[in-house]
């Protein structure tokens, strides 16, 4: 079991806005920011999101991100077909000292 | 351009051994912790450790405490991972992965294409 709760999956046809939500608690995303990372099969994952809401420069800014307490989101909107891929959050762990990823969210373009 | 290129990987017996090996050009490799992050197959990623800079600090993930060893060599510009007693668990593909530090946050910026490990008799 990851240390991050997400969702296993999520899906939107194209056009619409999706959002994918990572939880923890007051030892990671309570205590600390979120980073968002976009895997494609067979190539290395991407930075999608760090500190929370910040946009690495060429992630377009239909990519969004948000935290509350010990909750994070990555907002997808106007979905793309290249949307297509596995999610996932990460952040710090206090107790574990460690970082720690959510399971990962498979995003389906339909 | 930042690369990071992994090799190392193999099929080993369980209780076996295996070193990794990162070599990292187009940064200043010092100036960086590093970190090895795995995803096995039809799981999601996992961090495993980290370094910092000078080698001082280490983190590992309590799956491999105890078993995997990290370290580095500023002046090979190098990043290695020593892997004792491995179990099926272990079987995964390795990322080497580079840091940074932006806005007051860390975040993995830059990855390596991975080496597989596979664990199996």
């Amino acid at each position: 079991h990851s240390v991050l709760t997400q969702p296993p999956s999520a899906s939107g046809t194209p056009g619409q806005r999706v959002t994918i939500s990572c939880s923890g608690s007051s030892s990671n995303i309570g205590d600390n920011s979120v980073n968002w990372y976009q895997h494609l099969p067979g190539t290395a994952p991407k930075l999608l999101m760090y500190s929370d809401n910040q946009r690495p420069s060429g992630v377009p800014d239909r990519f969004s991100g948000s935290k509350s307490g010990t909750s994070a989101s990555l907002a997808i909107s106007g979905l793309q077909s290249e949307d297509e891929a596995d999610y996932y959050c990460a952040t710090w762990d206090d107790s574990l000292h460690g970082w720690v990823f959510g399971g990962g969210t498979k995003l389906t373009v339909l | 351009e930042v690369r990071l290129v992994e090799s190392g990987g193999l099929v080993v017996q369980p209780g076996g051994s295996l070193r990794l090996s990162c070599a990292a050009s187009g940064f200043t490799f010092v100036d960086y912790t590093m970190h090895w992050v795995r995803q096995a197959p039809g799981r999601g990623l996992e961090w495993v450790s980290l370094i910092t800079w000078n080698g001082n600090t280490t983190y590992y993930a309590d799956s491999v405490k105890g078993r995997f060893t990290i370290s580095r060599d500023n002046s090979k510009n190098s990043l290695y991972l020593q892997m004792n007693n491995l179990k099926t668990d272990d079987t995964a593909l390795y990322y080497c992965v580079k840091d940074i530090l932006d806005s007051s946050w860390y975040y993995f910026d830059s990855w390596g294409q991975g080496t597989l490990v596979t664990v199996s008799s």
